[in-house]
């Protein structure tokens, strides 16, 4: 099956920097890789994603890029700001019908004001 | 007009209890999920159901058994409960087309 890899699992980024999240993943079939915010008590909510047909897709302050070849993808985030400090996650998926999502293990983004 | 809303929200039991927790989606969506969020906070899948019936389950303890009386719902019960279930389960829903996953905001799961 799917294993997904996710590093750093702690990142502090002085506020104005930009992050950066890197995840691999083991399956080459996935084709389907979301960026998933979880803040304190809640759910995670989806931010960002990007298909296998795509290098890089940006939203904002937010973009994702996929290297298929090497089988890994990253979030940048940049001109972080406070509320930006959450944990975030990766995951991969492949569509079949019944696709499921694997995730990372998680990164726990602190900006430091 | 909460996406996903699960009850309760924390539940605390005693090890060998019986408890249910509730999953409802008013997104329309065919697939629903119940993940598990462990101390370390790593996310992983138990079970998805598409339209009631069951497509994935993923080595659960059949203590654990979902219900999905509509595909609006999809309710998670476990039988005997011990000390290692303790975490935080997410309901998920997602549509047919497209990948795009909505959470619930969780139910801590305490067993003492």
């Amino acid at each position: 099956g799917e294993n997904v890899e996710q590093h750093p699992s702690t990142l502090s980024v002085q506020e104005g920097d930009s992050a950066v999240i890197k995840c691999t993943y083991s399956d080459s079939a996935s084709n389907y890789f979301p960026w998933y915010k979880q803040e304190l008590g809640k759910g995670p909510q989806l931010i960002i994603d990007i298909r296998s047909n795509v290098g890089e897709k940006k939203d904002q302050r937010i973009a994702v890029t996929l290297n298929k070849t090497a089988k890994h993808f990253s979030l940048h985030i940049t001109e972080t700001q406070p509320e930006d400090s959450a944990v975030y996650f990766c995951a991969a998926s492949w569509s079949s019908g019944n696709e499921k999502l694997t995730f990372g293990t998680g990164t726990r983004l602190t900006i430091i004001p | 007009d909460t996406a996903v809303s699960q009850t309760p929200k924390y539940l605390v039991t005693q090890m060998g209890n019986d408890k249910s927790i509730k999953c409802e989606q008013n997104l329309g969506h065919d697939t629903m999920y119940w993940y598990k969020q462990d101390s370390k906070k790593f996310l992983k899948i138990m079970f998805s159901y598409n339209n009631k019936e069951l497509i994935i389950n993923e080595t659960v303890p059949n203590r654990f058994s979902p219900k999905s009386p509509d595909k609006a719902h999809l309710n998670l019960h476990i039988n005997s409960l011990e000390l290692g279930d303790s975490a935080v389960y997410f309901c998920a829903s997602r549509p047919v087309t497209g990948n795009g996953y909505t959470f619930g905001s969780g139910t801590r799961l305490t067993v003492v």
